[in-house]
């Protein structure tokens, strides 16, 4: 089983439509949690951090359930700048740092 | 302030050579990471440096790769006697890992391709 599951998509959306990612973790140690964006053949770079209470910046919204283990990526009002791979996140304290596990990524491709 | 770097950006190779894979980290970051991505794949852990140390190097695939990281700063990566599974994008990040802050800046890849 992968330490970070995510459905690969892609998720093919019109303009501003409402689409949602979601990623689950095996480790319940996990401690941090981040969704990366990956633009095609481009670095990841980070979006947001995601935490238990929940967290906004604009039209995206993260959200942790430790319980469940679970993750979710909320966008709104999707814009055609948004095409790109989401990448779940989640750090594990191994070997005396905290090491971050990537999924595979979800691809989004939002359309006119 | 600049980011992280990494040279070259593009490596054709044939196989059985060795080739060499250099990053420059953010200046201060004192941790910095390798990773392999495949065409349509995740990124895969190679090795971590903290410092010039390397406490982590249980991603690395097998002893053809190598990876070295001098001054605290520049790191090189070694691929000796390329196979073409080899092949894959190869990125550098660099953090300044203090009271949790757990980003990594991600430099823009180099792509290697072994014929």
């Amino acid at each position: 089983r992968k330490e970070v599951e995510q459905d690969p998509g892609p998720f093919n959306v019109p303009e501003g439509a409402t689409v949602a990612f979601n990623c689950t973790y095996s480790n319940s140690a996990s401690q941090s949690f981040f969704w990366y964006r990956q633009d095609c053949r481009k670095e990841p770079k980070l979006l947001m951090s995601v935490y238990s209470s929940g967290n906004e910046d604009g039209r995206f919204t993260a959200q942790l359930n430790r319980a469940s283990q679970y993750i979710s990526l909320l966008i709104r009002d999707s814009k055609l700048s948004d095409s790109a791979t989401y990448l779940c996140v989640v750090t594990l304290f191994s070997g005396g740092y905290n090491k971050l596990i990537f999924g595979a990524g979800t691809r989004l491709a939002v359309h006119p | 302030g600049a980011g992280v770097s990494q040279s070259p950006s593009n490596k054709v190779t044939e196989k059985g050579k060795d080739v060499e894979l250099r990053c420059d980290p953010i200046s201060g970051h004192t941790a910095l990471y390798w990773y392999r991505q495949s065409l349509g794949q995740g990124l895969e852990f190679l090795i971590y440096f903290q410092g010039n140390s390397a406490p982590d190097k249980s991603g690395l695939p097998s002893d053809r790769f190598s990876a070295e990281r001098t001054g605290g700063s520049v790191s090189t990566l070694t691929i000796q006697r390329t196979q073409q599974e080899d092949s894959a994008v190869y990125l550098c990040a660099s953090s300044f890992p203090l009271r949790g802050n757990n980003e990594q800046f991600f430099g823009p890849g180099t792509r290697l391709t072994v014929l």
